[in-house]
């Protein structure tokens, strides 16, 4: 098992574009979170999928961005329109169904920059 | 609304001392973690605490849980240069998946 998987691990991009990143989880977990962390600060909650279903997602997810776990496996994260408040670490995470502990294991992130 | 709070922000401490990070958080949890993250790297699991009094510890760092206080400490005993790292805590609720985290404690340990 390779752990959590991110790409690309970095991005740059004009104002306006759209750009897509991928996730994916490790095997057999069955939730896939996506959180956002700027610098000197500490991961926030976009939204989470329990299988291909979205169950929360939180505000500051705005109409331009939109998450997808088509399958169950792995997870898109599309952001368009992109804004220069947008420049941030999208970090993805990943855990089992089961367990009381339900620690979420993080990939090492996608960084994204809009010029 | 859940809010998480850490401090020291910032820590600079010198190998072989003794510190403590605190984490208050606003609501009711029954979970609490602890987080390490290197620069440039991805966060890596130190401690899930679920219930009150609990105590949890790896090595040189030890995790404790007060649940009426809302309160988690990360005690860092004979510091070494190894432990330099950025420590958040984050908190957990068994009906809501998500995570809440702190502003982080970056930690530097010199000689």
């Amino acid at each position: 098992d390779t752990g959590v998987s991110q790409d690309p691990r970095h991005k740059i991009t004009k104002r306006g574009q759209n750009v897509t990143f991928r996730c994916d989880p490790i095997s057999e977990h069955n939730r896939l979170y996506w959180y956002r962390q700027t610098l000197g600060q500490g991961p926030e909650f976009l939204t989470y999928f329990q299988n291909e279903a979205q169950l929360e997602k939180s505000r500051l997810l705005s109409d331009r961005f939109s998450a997808e776990r088509p399958k169950g496996s792995f997870s898109t994260l599309e952001i368009q329109r992109t804004e220069q408040g947008d420049s941030a670490m999208y970090l993805c995470a990943s855990s089992p169904l089961e367990g009381a502990k339900n620690i979420q294991y993080f990939g090492a992130g996608t960084r994204l920059s809009v010029l | 609304e859940l809010k998480v709070e850490q401090n020291p922000l910032f820590l600079s401490m010198q190998e072989g001392k003794n510190y403590t990070i605190y984490c208050n958080y606003s609501t009711t949890s029954d979970r609490l973690y602890w987080y390490r993250q290197d620069p440039g790297k991805s966060l890596e699991s130190l401690f899930v605490l679920l219930s009150n009094g609990a105590v949890k510890q790896e090595g040189r760092l030890m995790a404790s849980l007060d649940t009426k206080a809302r309160l988690s400490t990360l005690h860092i005993t004979a510091a070494v240069h190894d432990l330099s790292a950025t420590y958040f805590c984050a908190v957990g609720n068994y009906n809501t998946d998500k995570l809440i985290f702190g502003t982080g404690t970056r930690l530097q340990v010199f000689p």
